[in-house]
């Protein structure tokens, strides 16, 4: 059953301090995105590539905020440094570009708490 | 600026009733519009969509509306069950290849 793989589940970490999470999507997909997911903003979209080449990240604070995909089975985004109002849900989501939309697969989610 | 809302941030239901989420859009120019439930502790889940050339799709037990008249969604469920209980985005496509705008989210709960 295919899915997308993120990790770690749960992070804790201090102000200032480097937070990286992964994801894995689903093999075939060739669109990743990031959200964030808080009580007051709801879903937020952070980036988002297609071919591995970034097409979007305006949602994203650029001076902390970095994301990447290495390769095609491997999406991180990164923090640094971390502040407390980073705290939230971060998921990522994979997809197939395609004429008639596009329905996206997310993974679990990273749950991150910055002291 | 353009987002995607829902009516009612909660909805409470008795189980076998059925239930009515409702969403408001303000993009005109959207043409894709997708309905995910999320269950505590995990990512949003793909429920059923459906495209502006459409006004009407059905899936198991799930009813997409769309009226682009008035920019209005809505996500009807037959015979709701417990394990309906989740939050449920709306969720528009402004044109292929564009990332998903997400709306707030409405808290359906059901009780036996």
């Amino acid at each position: 059953d295919a899915r997308v793989t993120q990790t770690p589940r749960h992070k804790v970490t201090e102000m200032g301090q480097e937070v990286t999470m992964r994801c894995q999507p689903i093999l075939g997909h060739n669109t990743v995105f990031w959200y964030r997911q808080t009580m007051m903003q709801g879903l937020e979209l952070l980036a988002y590539f297609r071919n591995r080449a970034p097409l979007d990240d305006s949602g994203m604070p650029k001076d902390r905020f970095s994301a990447e995909m290495p390769d095609a089975t491997l999406a991180t985004l990164k923090i640094q440094p971390s502040e407390p109002r980073d705290s939230a849900v971060y998921f990522c989501a994979s997809g197939r570009t395609g004429t008639l939309g596009e329905k996206l697969f997310f993974g679990s989610g990273t749950q991150l708490s910055v002291l | 600026g353009e987002s995607v809302g829902l009516h009612l941030p909660t909805l409470s239901v008795q189980e076998g009733d059925n239930s009515i989420i409702n969403c408001a859009y303000s993009n005109s120019a959207s043409d894709y519009f997708i309905w995910y439930k999320q269950e505590s502790g995990k990512g949003p889940q793909f429920i059923i969509d459906i495209r502006s050339n459409m006004d009407k799709r059905q899936g198991q037990r799930v009813t997409v509306l769309l009226n682009k008249t008035v920019k209005h969604l809505s996500l009807q469920i037959a015979a709701t069950q417990p394990g309906d209980s989740a939050v449920y985005f709306c969720a528009e496509n402004m044109q292929a290849g564009t990332a998903l705008i997400f709306g707030k989210g409405t808290t359906l709960s059901v009780s036996s």
